[in-house]
């Protein structure tokens, strides 16, 4: 049981290159989620999905775009880098448990810089 | 709209208690979840506690709940070295959606 994985782990890119970021669960888990974490600003959400097929706009959606085609398989694109972009990018993954507790499994991260 | 702050440093000594402070802002919030992250690692739950419950305690960690301050607190009793991290206080928004909003994180020093 792998829990939630990320590739790759790091990836430098120019302005203007595009590249897409993939998370994979092997938990069954309905929801998924991609953050961004910058320093001092905790993770926020860029796009998340409620299950498969299905995507939404979180708290920073600008310049991303995602993918739900499998339910275990949740994809990031950033079809035109900017240095703004430059972030850590972490995939999360939740089920509705116990009085629809959302306990959220985070993957290990993807390190992205932008020149 | 919601927000979640939180103090961004917290130095202790090995063996004393430590007290992470948060506070949030949507009184609706149904969950409020605090998650350790290591260096260079994503982030693992540590505790979560229903928006109707006072406290809860699980090992060496104990979740205090003032929900008409809106202010939650993880203490960590005997705090080693390895506790180390980054503390993230989240609370839960939207129903069924699962999503959440996270504070900026305490770094958590431990000193030897």
């Amino acid at each position: 049981n792998a829990g939630v994985t990320q590739t790759p782990k790091f990836r430098v890119l120019k302005t203007g290159q595009s590249m897409t970021l993939l998370c994979a669960q092997d938990m069954n888990h309905e929801y998924m989620y991609w953050y961004r974490q910058d320093p001092g600003m905790g993770l926020r959400l860029i796009h998340y999905s409620v299950g498969e097929g299905t995507t939404a706009k979180g708290e920073v959606p600008d310049g991303y775009n995602v993918s739900r085609l499998k339910k275990q398989n949740f994809l990031l694109g950033l079809e035109s880098a900017a240095p703004s972009q430059t972030s850590v990018y972490f995939c999360a993954s939740s089920y509705s448990g116990q009085g629809n507790s959302y306990e959220q499994y985070f993957g290990p991260g993807t390190r992205l810089t932008v020149t | 709209g919601e927000d979640v702050e939180q103090s961004l440093f917290l130095s202790v000594r090995e063996g004393d208690s430590s007290v992470i402070n948060c506070t949030y802002t949507d009184s609706s919030s149904t969950y409020l979840y605090w998650y350790k992250q290591e260096p260079g690692a994503g982030l693992q739950l540590l505790t979560y506690i229903f928006s109707n419950m006072d406290m809860k305690q699980d090992q060496r960690l104990t979740v205090l709940l003032n929900k008409k301050d809106k202010h939650l607190s993880l203490r960590i009793a005997d705090t080693q070295t390895g506790d180390s991290a980054i503390y993230f206080c989240a609370e839960s928004i939207g129903s069924n959606t699962g999503k959440l909003i996270f504070g900026q994180g305490t770094t958590l020093q431990v000193k030897p």
